[in-house]
């Protein structure tokens, strides 16, 4: 049973450059959550997707769009970066239990994205 | 929002003696807890969760205790092993019958000695 992948595993880009991020969720998931982790810090909730569309957005400017496939893959798109958004981004899947909520999130192992 | 705070950014215990990991929350009305363990240059690992209509919960050397009364919640680890060498998150949801964002904690670094 395949967990959570993500790739690339690391990448370096210029400020100002734009940047996707791919995640595969989990067998038997529906729904994808975006995660940013600054070094020393826990994640921070970006925005959630399910059925293709945002469910939930945290605090993060629109610079940070999502996008959901029909199976279920998601990716994370950044416009012009900032040095600032150097960090893990980490992806976690769940499934959608009857009431909607969400059970519980399995997290990959995160795209560590560097900004010069 | 939600917050979560952080009691120790550190804990350094004996291999094989017990370790106490504790987490503070805010909202009254989070109804989801679960604490995860992240290793160095990895993603976060599910250990255990607790919902609001329990507080105790038990799983293989980990137990997790949940006081809503005072809004903590706590791991424990027994016969602390130097695989448990790693970072620790608590993190919270808040009900609402809609997307499921978790608030984390900042984590604390569990260090073993041999």
């Amino acid at each position: 049973d395949a967990g959570v992948t993500q790739s690339p595993t690391h990448l370096i880009k210029t400020r100002g450059q734009q940047v996707t991020l791919r995640c595969s969720p989990k067998s038997g998931h529906d729904t994808v959550s975006w995660y940013q982790q600054a070094l020393g810090q826990g994640p921070q909730f970006i925005f959630q997707y399910y059925e293709e569309e945002e469910r939930q957005r945290g605090n993060f400017p629109d610079r940070f769009s999502g996008h959901q496939f029909p199976n279920y893959s998601s990716e994370l798109n950044v416009n012009a970066l900032l040095l600032g958004d150097s960090a893990l981004y980490l992806c976690a899947s769940s499934q959608v239990k009857t009431g909607g909520a969400t059970d519980t999130q399995y997290f990959g192992p995160g795209t560590r994205l560097t900004v010069l | 929002g939600e917050s979560v705070g952080l009691h120790l950014p550190t804990l350094s215990v004996q291999e094989g003696d017990n370790s106490i990991i504790n987490c503070a929350y805010s909202n009254s009305a989070s109804d989801y807890f679960i604490w995860y363990k992240q290793e160095s240059g990895k993603g976060p690992q599910f250990i255990i969760d607790i919902r609001s209509n329990m507080d105790k919960r038990q799983g293989q050397r980990v137990t997790v205790l949940l006081n809503k009364t005072v809004k903590h919640l706590s791991l424990q680890i027994a016969a602390t092993q130097p695989g448990d060498s790693a970072v620790y998150f608590c993190a919270v949801l808040d009900s609402g019958g809609g997307a499921d964002g978790l608030t984390f904690g900042k984590g604390t670094h569990l260090i073993i000695q041999p």
